[in-house]
């Protein structure tokens, strides 16, 4: 079955920039998403189709795609950023999450 | 406003079925393009993804969970209702439905349920 892959943990300090990655052979051919979960809430999305920011999203909040990977960056990092952050993408027929990054704002 | 809220039972025993129901509001299952779609999580882990269905009644399942899965939509009531069979002590987690954004591939959910914890024991 097709796999993402993310670091369990990503560490910054107030004020740097953050950068989660996400891994998959697809990716190059499948728009990825990404996720912010906070403890005891639903996700809220974050970025959309690699690069996209909803509205209502901080614009600190940014996407990227390099072949089989795709990047969550998160510039001027604040405290209530400290969050799991997910990736989401498919293959063909099966729609699949990575296995989240905790963000740590030390 | 879109709003959506899952219900269903907190706690289900070994082998049995769960059925869970979504309730929606603010856009129509009716709507060309419109899908829900179903996520899971267990206590301290990842999401996973269960199922979706669409308005033209196109479903999807978990590859992984298709066996067990079954999604149906109720366009007059506003309602989504996921069944899983032959539950397990693994099955147990918060479980979302969630409305995607548009109605590209893959789906990004953009409107989350507050999620509903089912306990599988016995």
């Amino acid at each position: 079955s097709y796999e993402l892959t993310q670091p369990p943990s990503v560490s910054v300090s107030p004020g740097q920039t953050a950068r989660i990655t996400c891994s998959g052979d697809a990716l190059p051919k499948q728009y990825a998403y990404w996720y912010q979960q906070k403890p005891g809430q639903a996700p809220v999305l974050v970025i959309y189709k690699d690069s996209e920011r909803p509205s209502g999203i901080p614009e600190r909040f940014s996407g990227s795609s390099s072949g089989t990977t795709v990047t969550l960056t998160i510039s001027g990092v604040q405290a209530e950023d400290e969050a799991d952050y997910y990736c989401q993408s498919a293959d063909s027929s099966d729609v699949v999450f990575g296995g989240g990054t905790k963000l740590t704002v030390l | 406003q879109i709003t959506l809220k899952e219900s269903g039972p907190t706690l289900v025993k070994p082998t049995q079925t769960l059925t869970l129901t979504c309730t929606f509001s603010g856009f129509s299952l009716s709507t060309s393009g419109v899908g829900v779609g179903w996520i899971r999580q267990p206590p301290g882990k990842a999401l996973e993804w269960l199922a979706l269905i669409y308005w033209n009644d196109d479903k999807r399942y978990s590859p992984s969970l298709k066996s067990r899965l079954t999604i149906t939509k109720d366009t007059s009531k506003n309602q989504v209702v996921l069944t899983m069979t032959n539950m397990d002590p693994v099955d147990t987690a918060t479980y979302y439905c969630a409305l995607p954004l548009g109605s590209g591939y893959p789906p990004a959910f953009d409107y989350w349920g507050q999620g509903t914890l089912v306990t599988v024991s016995s």
